[in-house]
């Protein structure tokens, strides 16, 4: 049974610029949880994919958006970069939506927007 | 008001003692509540799962949850220096949007 996986572990953009995160999730999980973790700070909740659906989205504007393909591994998207999207990207897999208790997170690709 | 409240520590104890950990939430329909362990440039990692009220025990860890109080614990017993990591509790309604802590900052010495 394969993890979740994540890439690149490390990004370095510029302010403006666009990035694409990816997601592999762990083998036998249809859902994908995308979130933000700031220096010091808990993980702030993106979206979920579900089956290929958005399922669920937190207080992020448009230009995060975001895809999950019918092997359920998903991207996370980010336009016109700001400083303050630098950051750890940590996606999680579930085996479904209601399992909470079966959350498990990748290692997370640090962002860092100049 | 924030979903879910957690004091950011740092906390410091002997190897041995007892760790307590807590976290308020504002909304009393939540129903499910977690504990996630995060060592130094990791991904969290589920550490105990609780549905509604009451305690759970896995090992040394024991998870409590109080929904009168809107309040949730989590025991740590017999600190080892391996349990130093940044511990965040999550709350979440349904399983489509998840709510997390701060995370609390814990060293265990020698």
């Amino acid at each position: 049974e394969t993890g979740v996986t994540q890439s690149p572990t490390h990004l370095i953009k510029t302010r403006g610029q666009q990035v694409t995160l990816r997601c592999s999730s762990q083998s036998g999980h249809n859902t994908v949880s995308w979130y933000q973790q700031a220096l010091g700070q808990g993980p702030q909740f993106i979206f979920q994919y579900y089956r290929e659906e958005e399922n669920g989205r937190g207080n992020f504007p448009p230009r995060f958006s975001g895809l999950q393909f019918p092997n359920y591994s998903s991207e996370l998207n980010v336009n016109a970069l700001e400083l303050d999207d630098s950051a750890l990207y940590l996606c999680a897999s579930s085996l479904e939506t209601s399992r909470t208790d079966t959350q498990y997170f990748g290692p997370g690709t640090r962002l860092t927007v100049l | 008001q924030k979903e879910v409240e957690q004091d950011p520590g740092p906390l410091s104890v002997p190897e041995g003692a007892i760790v307590s950990l807590n976290c308020t939430y504002s909304n009393s329909a939540f129903q499910y509540f977690m504990w996630y362990r995060q060592y130094s440039r990791k991904g969290p990692e589920l550490l105990m799962y609780t549905y509604s009220s009451g305690n759970k025990e896995d090992g040394r860890f024991t998870a409590q949850v109080d929904k009168s109080s809107k309040y949730i614990s989590l025991f740590i017993r017999d600190s080892q220096p391996s349990d130093s990591a940044t511990y965040l509790c999550a709350i979440t309604y349904t399983g489509n949007q998840f709510y997390f802590g701060t995370g609390t900052s814990l060293t265990v010495i020698p």
